[in-house]
């Protein structure tokens, strides 16, 4: 059974750093790329970046490039999202998700997120 | 950067048709992908490009594209069928994906 299970849920101070998890089994975990989604309170979901476990190349959204770094631990099967200063801007819940395997169709290789963890919420306050 | 555009919220009574759009500029080219959320839930998958079905979603819920916009439709939409739509696409590159700005269903 495919599972994502992220670390429990934090609470820090405005400029302190943190780093949270993901940790995939059930399947080979560097097979499948792993995407980072937050949702504000009472918001929609953006997403952030995603990870290819194999290599841990990386692509960002715009939105939040040099704001996170994402990277990932294939010997332990973990990807990580981190902040080194975080803002009260950053309390959120934030979910990892697996990307299905690549597909080939008319529009070039395609996936989607197939299976999700149970997210982490993240709450920034002094 | 890349956006797409839903409605934010739909209304329908038990056994109505929801319709929920998904509008984005890349969408002739890349394909569309809903998720459901309830509420303290993680998303859960619904329809994948544009028209699949995964297993265990209940027929009621289908999928369409032409052009740049996606829709979503739940025929005969039930009241546990009220939650948080999302649309998800990439951009152009294919490289960076984004969520649509999220639709709120309410069935009463």
């Amino acid at each position: 059974e495919v599972q994502l299970v992220q670390s429990g849920a934090e609470v820090k101070k405005p400029g302190e750093s943190l780093r949270i998890s993901c940790k995939g089994s059930g399947y080979s975990f560097t097979n499948y790329w792993i995407s980072w989604v937050r949702q504000m309170p009472g918001k929609g979901l953006e997403w952030m970046g995603r990870i290819d476990p194999s290599d841990s190349y990386t692509n960002y959204s715009p939105s939040f490039q040099g704001h996170v770094t994402i990277s990932a631990d294939k010997s332990i099967s973990t990807a990580y999202l981190q902040w080194s200063s975080l803002k009260a801007s950053d309390t959120a819940m934030y979910y990892c998700a697996r990307h299905s395997a690549g597909r080939a169709t008319i529009f070039g290789v395609v996936s989607h997120l197939d299976y999700w963890g149970q997210g982490t919420l993240v709450t920034v306050s002094s | 950067s890349y956006e797409l555009t839903q409605p934010p919220s739909v209304s329908v009574s038990p056994g109505q048709t929801a319709r929920i759009t998904c509008s984005g500029d890349a969408l002739p080219k890349k394909y569309a992908y809903w998720y459901q959320q309830k509420s303290g839930q993680a998303p859960v998958l619904v329809i994948f490009e544009d028209s699949k079905r995964p297993s265990g979603i209940p027929e009621r819920f289908s999928g369409s594209s032409s052009g740049t916009m996606a829709t979503l439709t739940i025929s005969g939409a039930q009241v546990e069928d009220e939650a948080d739509y999302y649309c998800y696409s990439t951009d152009s590159s294919g490289n960076h994906g984004v969520f649509g700005t999220g639709t709120k269903v309410t069935v009463l």
